[in-house]
């Protein structure tokens, strides 16, 4: 079975300090990697996704995360962070084919204090 | 990417009743997934939908207290039954993105409150 580990689970920093959030899977086979991002009273959205080739990928908003497999590990990563960036950051990891649910970490909570 | 409505938004009901959480895409899509997410927990799947054939249900939730009807390709619905304050949470659904995208769109979840 697959499970992610999301170690921070509040982060507070202030505006234009460099952001890395942590995210761990375990799982045998190749996976489909996801950070998704829950703005206060908004629905889950997308940030970026990892599915193969070049293991650092580039999202919206200018984060990006980096597919390390020997460690299994996607950080999320993002050098200077706004206060419109507040928000819940949820790891995911599917075991790709389309069929499979999501697998989700805990999640962070993100504050970015002015 | 498709966009995803749920009804109703938010509900209060009382325990021991069921309530029945609809799913509607804009556009037609194979998958459609069905996920809980307690009080200041992550989300948890619950079961995958796929028209026309009985939803799999993941370990953990079982078909007589979260039956799943897909009667075609941009309609589910979940139902909630015989509830009790532990089923307090948001009940979203999600589809996947087509084309063997392997990315899954949230919708905007239904608030279920249990008293």
């Amino acid at each position: 079975a697959q499970s992610v580990s999301q170690h921070n689970h509040h982060v507070i920093l202030s505006e234009a300090a460099s952001l890395e959030l942590g995210c761990n899977y375990s799982y045998g086979g190749t996976v489909n990697l996801f950070w998704y991002v829950q703005y206060p009273g908004q629905h889950l959205q997308l940030l970026l996704k990892y599915f193969s080739g070049d293991p650092l990928v580039k999202g919206i908003k200018g984060f990006e995360a980096e597919f390390i497999k020997s460690k299994f590990s996607f950080n999320l990563r993002k050098p200077s962070v706004q206060w419109s960036d507040t928000a819940e950051y949820f790891c995911a990891v599917s075991s790709g084919g389309g069929a499979d649910g999501l697998t989700f970490g805990k999640g962070t909570h993100l504050i970015i204090q002015p | 990417s498709a966009v995803i409505s749920q009804k109703p938004s938010r509900d209060i009901c009382q325990r021991g009743t069921s309530l029945t959480i609809q799913c509607q895409v804009d556009s037609q899509v194979t998958m459609m997934f069905w996920y809980r997410q307690q009080p200041g927990q992550s989300l948890t799947l619950i079961a995958t939908a796929n028209q026309g054939s009985e939803a799999t249900y993941e370990s953990g939730f079982v078909i007589d207290k979260f039956p799943i009807s897909r009667p075609n390709l941009t309609f589910s619905t979940l139902t909630v039954s015989n509830m009790s304050p532990e089923d307090s949470s948001i009940y979203l659904c999600s589809v996947d993105g087509g084309s063997g995208s392997d990315t899954q769109y949230f919708g905007p979840g239904t608030r279920l409150t249990v008293l």
